[in-house]
């Protein structure tokens, strides 16, 4: 069974330029999450889909960042423009539900902004 | 808020020693998790823990749940290079079910 997938796993920008990460779930999970790493921490949820319906995006940064989950399988984060601050490592995960499932992490992008 | 707290954020240790990381909620859980991130890798889940006072054991890997459902301790016997990395604990939020990720303990094996 195919993993999460993430792509690019790099990403090298100026600022003010805008970037775009795109994800795919493993076959079958209904819920997505997008994530920010920084350095040193922990994951911190940017938001969260059921199915093509985002559910929790109290913590996604509206006025720069969005995200799309079309058809409820793949999704797309967008940061537009991108600041210095925007550089970390960002993952998609996803699950069979929401209910506390454990969660399966693609290999991330990480994201460098100049 | 409802919170999940991790300790040591760093500990290290002589390959052979054991290490121990500790993790306490301020809520009861109805579950936590826990992952493994290896150095430039992404988290790993290890296992779950569901039923007050549970305790499962991977190889040298020995996990706890705490009577209360609050707490829980991850504690890995004679580490080895191969478990350098950053464990964390996650539960889920109440209101949603988000998980809510501790901050990590590092785990570094001293040259």
């Amino acid at each position: 069974e195919a993993g999460v997938v993430q792509s690019p796993r790099y990403k090298i920008i100026e600022k003010k330029q805008p970037v775009a990460f795109w994800c795919n779930p493993i076959s079958g999970h209904n819920t997505l999450y997008w994530y920010r790493q920084n350095l040193g921490q922990g994951p911190e949820l940017l938001i969260r889909y059921e199915n093509e319906e985002a559910v929790d995006d109290s913590q996604l940064p509206k006025d720069r960042f969005s995200a799309e989950r079309l058809k409820g399988v793949d999704s797309t984060l967008k940061i537009q423009p991108a600041e210095l601050g925007d550089s970390a490592v960002y993952l998609c995960a996803s699950s069979l539900s929401r209910d506390g499932d454990t969660q399966y992490f693609g290999p991330g992008t990480r994201l460098t902004v100049l | 808020g409802q919170q999940v707290m991790q300790i040591p954020q760093y500990q290290h240790v002589q390959e052979g020693e054991d290490f121990t990381t500790y993790c306490n909620s301020s809520t009861t859980l109805s579950n936590i998790q826990w992952y493994k991130q290896r150095p430039g890798g992404h988290p790993v889940f290890l296992i779950q823990l569901v039923k007050s006072g549970e305790v499962k054991k991977q190889k040298r890997l020995t996990f706890q749940f705490g009577e209360a459902k609050k707490n829980s301790s991850l504690h890995i016997t004679a580490t080895q290079t191969t478990d350098v990395g950053t464990y964390f604990c996650a539960g889920p939020r109440d209101s949603n079910y988000q998980l809510i990720w501790g901050a990590g303990t590092k785990l570094i094996i001293k040259p």
